[in-house]
C-alpha cells in the first residue's frame, strides 16, 4: 500500500509569491490533515480536511489555505509568502472511522525556502 | 487546551546502553498519546500510541512507552539502542475523534559508538 505522497518535496519561492503544496492520502483514507515544522515553532497543525470539508483549523493567518477533492487528495495554498513561511510543511491522513485515538501518517514533506 | 513538555532537547547515549526519552502532557481531558520519531530529511513514523487500556505499551524497534496518568507522563524507553535509533523523537497528544494533534518541541537522540 503506497504511503502518503507529497509534491514537491522541494522549492525556492520568492517573497510575495504563492505556492501551492499537493498530497495524495493512503488509500481509503478520507482525513488530511497539514502541518508546518520549523526549527523555532517546532511542530505546528495547520488544518484538517475530511469528506472535502474543513473540520480543524489551527492558528495561523488567511494566507495559508486549503482544500480536499473528492478523491481526499489535498492541495494547501500560502499566498504573499514571508520568510517566515520558510518551513518542512508535511501532510498526514487517517482511515478516521469514527473511532476516537486514530492515528496519523505522514509524508516525507516539501521543503519550502522563501528567498 | 492541551500541552505537551519534552523536558530534554537532546539526549546523548551510548551504543547498547538503556535511554528514556521524557514526556509529560497537561489537558483538562482524556486524551490519546502517542511517539513519533523523524529519521533526517523524512517525514515522521509511528512508534506506539496509547489509547486506552495497560499502560505499559510497546511499540516498534523495540522501543516501548508508560503511561502514568498521575504524573501526566508518557515517558519513552529502549532497553538498548543502536546507532540506527539516532533520531528525533516528537511525543504527541489528541483528544476526541479529532485528527488535530499536539506535538512536543521534540527530542534529538544521538547514539554514539
Amino acid at each position: 500500500k503506497a504511503g502518503v505522497t507529497q509534491t514537491p518535496r522541494y522549492l525556492i519561492k520568492t517573497r510575495g509569491q504563492q505556492v501551492t503544496l499537493s498530497c495524495s492520502p493512503i488509500s481509503g483514507h478520507r482525513s488530511v490533515s497539514w502541518y508546518q515544522q520549523t526549527p523555532g515553532q517546532g511542530l505546528q497543525f495547520l488544518f484538517e480536511y475530511f469528506s472535502e470539508t474543513q473540520r480543524n483549523k489551527g492558528n495561523f493567518p488567511g494566507r495559508f489555505s486549503g482544500r480536499q477533492f473528492s478523491n481526499s487528495r489535498s492541495e494547501m495554498n500560502v499566498s504573499t509568502l514571508e520568510l517566515g513561511d520558510s518551513a518542512l510543511y508535511l501532510c498526514a491522513s487517517s482511515p478516521d472511522r469514527g473511532s476516537p485515538g486514530n492515528t496519523i501518517y505522514f509524508g516525507e514533506g516539501s521543503w519550502l525556502t522563501v528567498v | 487546551a492541551q500541552s505537551v513538555t519534552q523536558l530534554d532537547s537532546q539526549v546523548p547515549v551510548f551504543e547498547e546502553a538503556p535511554v528514556e526519552l521524557r514526556c509529560n502532557y497537561s489537558s483538562s481531558v482524556s486524551v490519546y498519546l502517542f511517539w513519533y520519531v523523524q529519521y533526517p530529511n523524512q517525514g515522521l513514523q509511528l512508534l506506539l500510541k496509547y489509547l486506552s487500556g495497560s499502560t505499559l505499551v510497546k511499540g516498534i524497534n523495540g522501543f516501548e512507552a508508560e503511561f502514568n496518568k498521575s504524573q501526566t507522563s508518557f515517558h519513552l524507553r529502549k532497553p538498548s539502542v543502536h546507532i540506527s535509533d539516532t533520531a528525533e523523537y516528537f511525543c504527541a497528544v489528541s483528544r476526541n475523534n479529532f485528527n488535530k494533534f499536539y506535538f512536543g518541541s521534540g527530542t534529538k537522540l544521538n547514539v554514539k559508538p
